[in-house]
């Protein structure tokens, strides 16, 4: 069963806006990461965040996490029509567990 | 740098025919997973690979079969291909763990 889920499923926004999506999960982590994937690419990592972490910054990305809520967030500021893409959120529980949980995922859409 | 190359991109086989995914990273990686995703479903892990000679299951292994003789080469097997498995494969690998995951273009696999 999928540990992280996205929300919303789909955002539309205007260039130069900003594009917020959260992630919320069910059991303990030991890491949060986001993924960009673009239409018919693989995915590429944007950003980790361990869970004695509560904020990250990466460029325009900026990332939250809240251990008491079992959410993240990824902000995307002055989005472009390069940020239109997929973006999951993946888990990890450590302690040897080698399996990264992947989301549902959020599509964002920049229009011009 | 090839980074992770997946062949073949593109897979068409009839039910019941075998298969297999090949997989492989120069960047010397001990980690190495195969997803296939789904849409509306995000990425689900079949199986991964902490090393040469260890392998283990993911979420949904049943129907794949996988080997890691080599550091550098993970492929994926499809013993008896099913409707079901019609799907687009990812195989991804990072330096340790389930860290920073770099992914390969995928292969997109129909079962008629």
């Amino acid at each position: 069963s999928q540990q992280g889920e996205e929300d919303p499923q789909a955002l539309s926004i205007q260039e130069g806006e900003n594009a917020t999506m959260n992630c919320s999960y069910k059991t303990s982590i030991n890491n949060l990461q986001w993924y960009r994937q673009n239409s018919g690419r693989g995915l590429v990592h944007l950003i980790l965040i361990r869970s004695n972490e509560r904020e990250k910054h990466s460029g325009r990305l900026r990332v939250t996490l809240d251990t008491s809520k079992k959410s993240s967030s990824l902000l995307i500021t002055a989005s472009r029509a390069a940020d239109t893409a997929s973006y999951f959120c993946a888990t990890d529980k450590g302690s040897n567990d080698y399996k990264l949980s992947f989301g549902a995922g959020t599509t964002v859409t920049v229009r011009a | 740098n090839a980074g992770v190359t997946q062949t073949p991109k593109f897979q068409v086989l009839k039910t019941g025919q075998s298969m297999t995914l090949q997989c492989a990273q120069d960047m010397n990686h001990e980690y190495m997973s195969w997803y296939r995703q789904d849409p509306g479903m995000g990425l689900r892990l079949i199986h991964y690979s902490v090393g040469a000679g260890i392998t283990d299951q993911g979420e949904v292994p049943n129907g794949y079969n996988v080997s890691r003789s080599t550091t550098e080469d993970f492929p994926l097997r499809l013993l008896s291909a099913a409707p079901s498995q019609t799907s687009v494969y990812f195989c991804a690998s990072s330096y340790a763990g389930v860290g920073e995951l770099f992914f390969g273009e995928g292969s997109r696999l129909t079962v008629l």
